[in-house]
């Protein structure tokens, strides 16, 4: 079975501290996303890679950055905590080419204070 | 990112069967995916659709007409479990890199 596993199911930061959110896939996959999920707005893409070192800004990257130094991690930073950013986040990974699904991590509950 | 339309909620009878619709922007269009996903837990895999027609998978089943952007879940023999959101997602290529935008997903609510 494919996992995506994420650093923390619950996360509780003060605002203005540096969050960092990890995420873990062991099935050799060459893209890794990073959601957020907010109700009423759905998944919302912040960032993605499809390669080592590589990545992609997503449709909402303000305040957030990511990196990728190995295949199988993807992180998502936040360098000055804000409570707008107060959300789930939900990593997820695929392969790279046409018709491959992506799989979700557990997902992370952040709550800025 | 590109507009997905698909209803906020809907509300079924168990064994009944519903229909989802999704309909979205054909421009970059590259396939189509719907997810299911339970309150609390992460979105599972169901269907996928990149050519048009009827894909069949047990009591779902997911339809795609590419000319008219238009796609719909249709889950047969409701039972209660079935009661989650299901997140329409269409990928598009933008700037050579293939992107999977999201729905805001419909909530399904399945009463005795």
């Amino acid at each position: 079975d494919v996992k995506v596993t994420q650093s923390s199911r619950y996360l509780v930061k003060r605002t203005g501290e540096k969050v960092f959110l990890e995420c873990v896939q062991d099935m050799d996959h060459e893209n890794m996303f990073w959601y957020r999920q907010d109700p009423g707005l759905g998944l919302r893409l912040i960032y993605f890679s499809y390669d080592v070192k590589m990545k992609e800004k997503g449709d909402i990257p303000e305040g957030y950055s990511v990196s990728r130094e190995k295949k199988e991690r993807f992180s998502l930073i936040l360098e000055s905590a804000s409570t707008n950013q107060t959300s789930m986040y939900l990593c997820a990974s695929s392969l790279s080419g046409g018709g491959e699904t992506q799989y979700f991590g557990p997902g992370t509950r952040l709550l800025v204070l | 990112g590109q507009n997905i339309d698909q209803p906020t909620e809907m509300t079924a009878t168990e064994g009944a069967i519903v229909q989802i619709n999704c309909t979205y922007q054909t421009s970059g269009f590259n396939g189509l995916f719907w997810y299911q996903q339970h309150a609390g837990e992460a979105p599972t895999f169901l269907s996928y659709n990149v050519l048009d027609g009827l894909e069949e998978k047990g009591r779902f089943s997911s339809f795609l007409s590419r000319s008219k952007g238009y796609s719909y879940l249709l889950l047969k023999e409701l039972q209660m479990k079935d009661s989650a959101s299901y997140l329409c997602a269409v990928r598009f290529e933008v700037r050579g890199s293939y992107i999977p935008t999201f729905g805001r997903g419909t909530s399904l609510i399945v009463h005795p």
